[in-house]
């Protein structure tokens, strides 16, 4: 079956770096978009960036642009979401989440994990 | 681009129906059919319950229902349960890709 689960997470202090990695299983990364969708601490959902099925293509909201980097691994089975330069306001749950096919919706996400940015 | 717009609370007793709305622009709901809602139940992960403005996934409940009217969305839950309380968030591509989320809605079930 589908499943997806974030790693990485932890309290990082402002202006500092941190990995996730979303690790896939039970489908191919090479058929489908993936996506980092956070969510802020009693906020609501924040879409964060995409990754295209062939792997290099890539986009990112303008929120994170240029501090986050969006990868896949060779082996094709994990993400990571390379985050820099990070800010008080990047602290919520990151959830990796699989679209269910170009520009749909996103029908299988992982569990989150748990950014804080404090000093 | 800013968020979609909910109301950021609905309400209704078990068995009757509820109807959120999701308000965009002519950019994101009104140019695509890529609406889709999403429910969220405290410490959860969000779980899709409508894709493509109005098709439900394998083993949604048909009790939950999308459509779309110009840059308006609605997610209609009718004879609601108990166990449809829970934070309900629409999501519409916007173009460039780029995606939008709604601020989400509370849903509670007096």
């Amino acid at each position: 079956q589908v499943q997806l689960v974030e790693s990485g997470g932890g309290v990082v202090q402002p202006g500092r770096s941190l990995r996730l990695s979303c690790a896939a299983s039970g489908f191919s990364l090479n058929n489908y978009g993936m996506h980092w969708v956070r969510q802020a601490p009693g906020k609501g959902l924040e879409w964060v960036a995409v990754i295209w099925s062939d792997g290099k293509t890539k986009f990112y909201a303008d929120s994170v642009k240029g501090r986050f980097t969006f990868s896949r691994d060779s082996s094709r089975t994990t993400l990571s979401l390379q985050m820099n330069s990070l800010r008080v306001d990047d602290t919520a749950v990151y959830y990796c989440a699989r679209e269910r096919g170009p520009f749909d919706g996103f029908d299988f996400w992982g569990q989150g994990a748990m950014v804080t940015v404090s000093s | 681009q800013s968020a979609l717009t909910q109301p950021p609370s609905a309400s209704g007793s078990p068995g009757q129906s509820v109807t959120i709305s999701c308000t965009g622009t002519s950019s994101d709901i009104g140019s695509y059919n890529y609406v889709s809602w999403y429910q969220q139940h405290p410490g959860k992960a969000p779980k899709l319950i409508i894709y493509e403005v109005s098709k439900r996934p394998s083993g949604v409940p048909d009790r939950f229902s999308g459509s779309k009217s110009g840059n308006t969305a609605s997610l209609t839950v009718s004879g609601l349960q108990a166990e449809d309380e829970a934070e309900y968030y629409c999501h519409s591509y916007a173009g460039n890709n780029n995606w939008l989320f709604g601020g989400g809605t509370k849903l509670t079930v007096l």
